[in-house]
């Protein structure tokens, strides 16, 4: 069964510094998508960015990026310049390519900004 | 382009009473999903739907829990004789369709809180 792991229940970054926030999966598919999602106060979730795990070269979105190490089965969100509003829980999630739609999601770590 | 619907927000409910969630997808979204969120916790899948087929539902407990999603009308989540352990968030989350490489990305409802008292 594939299972997704964030070690770090918190964090906490001053504002404009730079965050990493830790992610790893089991799975023995080749192919899948992983996805960084936020949960900020409102309980919204929001696409923050997404990776086909075919794909060597790691997603970026403005100030968010990531760094997929596909063989350590690790995939970090790096995200630059915090602002106040990053302020959230954020969620790694597994979906693979074919077959169950499902995604299969960490348990979350919440990120603090300190201003 | 209105986003994924899901009323109500908030659901207070009794032990032993039924709880009725409802989830309109995005316009063109053909795909529904449904995830619970207990406190503290990550998103659990529930169940995966498309117009009038249950396609997945290995996430759904065995009793008391149903759902559905009709030809017309919104996917509902129904939960008969709820008990306290119910309680939690529900989202709904809805893509367009299914293809061998496409990143059809799922999108979130604001999910429904529902409170068993």
């Amino acid at each position: 069964a594939q299972t997704v792991t964030q070690s770090q229940p918190e964090m906490s970054v001053q504002e404009a510094e730079t965050v990493t926030l830790s992610c790893t999966y089991d799975t023995s598919e080749s192919d899948y998508y992983l996805f960084w999602y936020k949960q900020p106060p409102s309980r919204q979730m929001i696409l923050v960015i997404r990776q086909e795990a075919y794909k060597q070269q790691n997603a970026t979105e403005n100030r968010f990026s990531v760094n997929f190490q596909k063989a350590a089965k690790s995939f970090s969100l790096k995200i630059s310049d915090s602002q106040l509003g990053d302020a959230a829980m954020y969620f790694c999630a597994y979906r693979v390519i074919q077959g169950a739609q499902k995604l299969v999601f960490g348990q979350g770590t919440r990120l603090t900004i300190n201003p | 382009n209105a986003g994924v619907m899901q009323n109500p927000r908030h659901l207070v409910r009794r032990r032993g009473q039924e709880a009725r969630l409802r989830c309109s997808p995005m316009k063109g979204h053909s795909h529904v999903y449904w995830y619970r969120q207990l406190p503290e916790e990550g998103l659990k899948f529930m169940v995966y739907l498309q117009k009038e087929n249950i396609i997945d539902e290995s996430g759904m407990p065995k009793e008391r829990f149903s759902a559905e999603f009709p030809k017309e009308g919104p996917s509902i989540l129904r939960i008969q004789q709820v008990v306290r352990g119910d309680s939690a968030a529900y989202f709904c989350a809805s893509s367009p369709y299914m293809t061998g490489t496409s990143t059809d990305t799922q999108y979130f409802g604001p999910g429904t809180r529902l409170t068993v008292l």
